[in-house]
């Protein structure tokens, strides 16, 4: 199995240019997370999604949409990129029930100019 | 607000030495607390969670209500603990979001 995959690993955009980041897992989980790393902060929860078709904000929402159309499949997307968003996203899925931990991605290195 | 606090951005011990990585939450509920390890160039992986009151890799961490605190120890560090250490705390209730801590760069020299 190969857990949590996030495409792409790296990406560079120009500022206002826009992108989806695509997280796929295949353990059947429902619960799926993205959340951005950057230095000195930790990691923080943009958005996240507790089954197909649903979506919920997480602590970082501004500037990202997010979308799971399918239950595998975890979408982030910049509808207008700003340096601000450079970031290490990571994605993450869980099975049920509540107690069950996360099971992380590789990581996404976005940068934008 | 839920909020995890690592006070110590990084840690540099000896190798055969003991190490404490230090976490302190703020939470008024019961909280699941959980330890995650990121090795160089590898995922945010778990390490541990107080639930389940295990050792993994020789570490420990236990839950202290009163000092609202959930330290992660181990008696003799290694050279291949040399990693980032996320605190993490998830409120009850069913709440999602999973709080981590800023993290803690822990390096073990030989």
């Amino acid at each position: 199995n190969a857990g949590v995959t996030q495409t792409p690993k790296f990406r560079v955009l120009k500022t206002g240019q826009s992108m989806t980041l695509l997280c796929a897992q295949d353990m059947n989980h429902e619960y799926m997370y993205w959340y951005r790393q950057d230095p000195g902060m930790g990691l923080r929860l943009i958005h996240y999604s507790v089954g197909e078709g649903t979506t919920a904000k997480g602590e970082v929402p501004d500037g990202y949409n997010v979308s799971r159309l399918k239950k595998q499949n975890f979408l982030l997307g910049l509808e207008s990129a700003a340096p601000s968003q450079t970031s290490v996203y990571f994605c993450a899925s869980r099975g049920a029930p509540g107690n069950q931990p996360q099971h992380f991605g590789d990581g996404t290195r976005l940068s934008i100019l | 607000a839920q909020r995890v606090t690592q006070p110590e951005k990084l840690l540099s011990v000896f190798k055969g030495a003991p190490v404490e990585l230090k976490c302190n939450y703020s939470y008024s509920g019961s909280p699941e607390l959980f330890w995650y390890v990121q090795y160089s160039r590898q995922r945010l992986q778990l390490l541990l969670r107080h639930i389940s009151r295990e050792s993994i890799k020789g570490f420990t961490a236990d839950l202290n209500k009163g000092e609202t605190s959930f330290h992660l120890k181990k008696p003799f560090a290694q050279e291949e603990d040399s990693a980032m250490y996320y605190c993490a705390l998830k409120p009850q209730g069913g709440s999602e979001k999973l709080v981590f801590g800023k993290g803690t760069k822990l390096t073990v020299n030989p």
